[in-house]
Order: C-alpha cells, then sequence, then structure tokens
C-alpha cells in the first residue's frame, strides 16, 4: 500500500481565500508531482519536483505554488482562490527505475471547491 | 513536445467480450516510458503497466496483455474475457527520459455490461 497522504480529502472556501493543499510521502521518494483532474476526465499536470528546492510548472497553466523544502512534503499553495479552482488535486510520487520514471503513486486527492 | 491520445472517449461491451484500448504516443526522445493506469469508480489510481521504449515485448499479465509497437507509436491494452469489475476510467501515460514530467492522455471510460 502506498504511503501518501494528502490533507484534507474536502475543502469548500470563499472566493479570495488562501489555500495550502498538503502532501506527504514516506517512501522517500525524489519525485513529486501534482496533477489537477475533473470528476472523470484527464489528468493535467501543473507542477513536479525532482527533488529537494527543485519545482516545475507543468503543462497546465496554474495559479498556484508548489515548495519542496523536505524530501516527504510537497505543498500547493493558491494565493487567492477563485470558482475556476474548483477541482479535485491529486499527489503522487515516483522513484526512478534504474534510468527514467518509475510507478506513480498517487494520494487519495484534495477535492477543493470555491464559492 | 510529448503527447498521448486516447482517440475512444468511452466504450461499452458485454461481459466476456474482449475490449482492447487504443493509445498513440508522440515524442522526440529516444528513451522514453509508457505506462496505463485504472481508475475504477472509487476514485484512486491504480498502476497498471511501465514500460520502456527499448523493450517491444508484448506483456500478459493474466486477462490483461499490452501491445507495444515502436513503428507506429502505440501501446495498447487488451482486456480478455472482460468482467464487470473492469469497469472503470483507463489512462496511457508517457515520461521522456529528459525530464520526469508523466503525461496523462485523456482516458477512455469502459463499461462493462452484465
Amino acid at each position: 500500500e502506498a504511503d501518501i497522504y494528502q490533507t484534507p480529502r474536502y475543502l469548500v472556501i470563499g472566493t479570495g481565500k488562501k489555500i495550502t493543499l498538503e502532501c506527504s510521502q514516506t517512501m522517500g521518494h525524489d519525485k513529486m508531482y501534482w496533477y489537477q483532474q475533473d470528476p472523470g476526465m484527464e489528468l493535467h499536470l501543473i507542477h513536479y519536483s525532482y527533488g529537494v528546492n527543485s519545482t516545475e510548472k507543468g503543462d497546465l497553466s496554474s495559479e498556484s505554488t508548489v515548495s519542496r523544502i523536505r524530501t516527504e512534503h510537497f505543498p500547493l499553495t493558491l494565493e487567492s482562490a477563485r470558482p475556476s479552482h474548483t477541482s479535485q488535486y491529486l499527489c503522487a510520487s515516483s522513484e526512478s527505475w534504474g534510468t527514467g520514471t518509475g510507478e506513480l503513486f498517487f494520494g487519495e486527492g484534495s477535492r477543493l471547491t470555491v464559492l | 513536445a510529448q503527447k498521448v491520445t486516447q482517440a475512444q472517449t468511452e466504450i461499452s461491451v458485454v461481459e466476456k467480450e474482449d475490449v482492447t484500448l487504443d493509445c498513440v504516443y508522440e515524442t522526440r526522445d529516444t528513451t522514453y516510458y509508457l505506462f496505463w493506469y485504472k481508475q475504477p469508480p472509487s476514485g484512486e489510481l491504480v498502476f497498471l503497466i511501465r514500460r520502456n521504449s527499448f523493450d517491444e515485448q508484448n506483456e500478459i499479465s493474466g486477462r490483461y496483455s499490452w501491445n507495444f509497437q515502436k513503428s507506429t507509436s502505440s501501446f495498447n491494452f487488451t482486456i480478455t474475457a472482460s468482467q464487470v469489475v473492469d469497469s472503470a476510467v483507463y489512462f496511457c501515460a508517457l515520461s521522456e527520459d529528459r525530464d520526469d514530467k508523466i503525461i496523462f492522455g485523456k482516458g477512455t471510460r469502459l463499461h462493462i455490461l452484465p
């Protein structure tokens, strides 16, 4: 069973609020990812990290920011939430398999609703 | 830029039929990795397989099999003797060796009818 945890699982907030979605993994994986997924829809990569102090933007433009100060922790922050940010946010981590990226382990997701 | 296309948005088959889910990818790298994931109605993403670009051998795991063809840039997934529990959204994904981005296709929603 994967040891990757996301909190909160569900969050309903008003427009303009600052929120942070937490993601932690206990597997010691260097690579971590944030995906955005609307129900039944494709996963869009919004941020990823190769390791501590490394963060990169994904293919989907996002107003969120991330940080990677510790290997196990990869929080995502929205400074001012808007209704367009309503979605499910999935955190994942991966170890390398020799070369390249191995299996992604996903958290259970954080479902955000902005009113 | 890397790209994954799953042209089949939704497929419905009757239980026990075989079904193939298509995946076509684009990449400029010679070294890359392909994946399939399953997302059942409960929502969690389940890893099914990873294949690197140098290994074109087809793979079989129980009722599941994968056909990797570099000549057509395809990595298709077949379920033999489908079961209702196979109903899910299936995602194909690609990672290039130049970076560690993993890009997903739009997914194929598979309905297995009893």
